[in-house]
């Protein structure tokens, strides 16, 4: 069982915007900026997406945006691509390590 | 632009030792905090642990008894090493670099390690 909590799936079709949620505690998403978002291809290495609950790496597009309220995180992509379909983990720091959420999977219809 | 190398053996046995180790380019090795993250086939992350450039370290709980993470060995490398190794050690390990906490912006290729009698 992951320590964070994330919708197994969402889906969405081409242009629309679809948001990922993550859910931890107050000791970890409530408690610290260090929340960050991964892309996964099948196959691939996961890519850093967002930083620091939201930053932009550079060359990522900025269809995809990053927020907290509380103790969740969420992910945000808008204008849904095809190439957006992946799995996408959050990641949370708890003060001593950092945790992952179980990930979500993203279908474009 | 930063590259990660890693590499190492493949196929384990029940109670053998896991060691790979991955080589860092293009950047600079003293910036950054150095992380190993595992992915079980079909599953999701799991942080094992880090390493700064002078070689402090931090692991998870769950595995802290039996990881080690080290530099070298060579210039701008680290290692790691899992004992006592188990069916449930069987994933995709991969070498990252951190720009901060859970901020990951750099992957290694990712090995596979199978764990099998």
């Amino acid at each position: 069982q992951s320590a964070l909590t994330q919708p197994r799936s969402v889906s969405g079709s081409p242009g629309q915007s679809v948001t990922i949620s993550c859910t931890g505690t107050s000791s970890d998403v409530g408690a610290y900026d260090y929340v960050s978002w991964h892309q996964q291809h099948p196959g691939k290495a996961p890519k850093l997406m967002i930083y620091d609950v939201t930053k932009r790496p550079s060359g990522v597009p900025d269809r995809f945006s990053g927020s907290k309220s509380g103790n969740t995180a969420s992910l945000t992509i808008s204008g849904l691509q095809p190439e957006d379909e992946a799995d996408y983990y959050c990641c949370s720091y708890t003060g001593f390590q950092t945790v992952f959420g179980g990930g979500t999977k993203v279908t474009v219809l | 632009q930063v590259h990660l190398q890693q590499w190492g053996a493949g196929l384990l046995k029940p109670s053998e030792t896991l060691s790979l180790t991955c080589a860092v380019h293009g950047e600079s090795f003293s910036d950054y905090y150095w992380t190993w993250i595992r992915q079980p086939p079909g599953k999701g992350l799991e942080w094992i642990g880090e390493i700064s450039h002078s070689g402090s370290t931090k692991y998870s709980p769950s595995l802290e008894s039996r990881v080690t993470i080290s530099l070298g060995p060579s210039k701008n490398q680290f290692s790691l090493n899992l004992i006592s190794l188990t069916a449930a050690d069987t994933a995709v390990y991969y070498c990252v670099r951190d720009l901060n906490y859970c901020g990951r912006d750099s992957w290694g290729q990712g090995t596979l390690v199978t764990v099998s009698s």
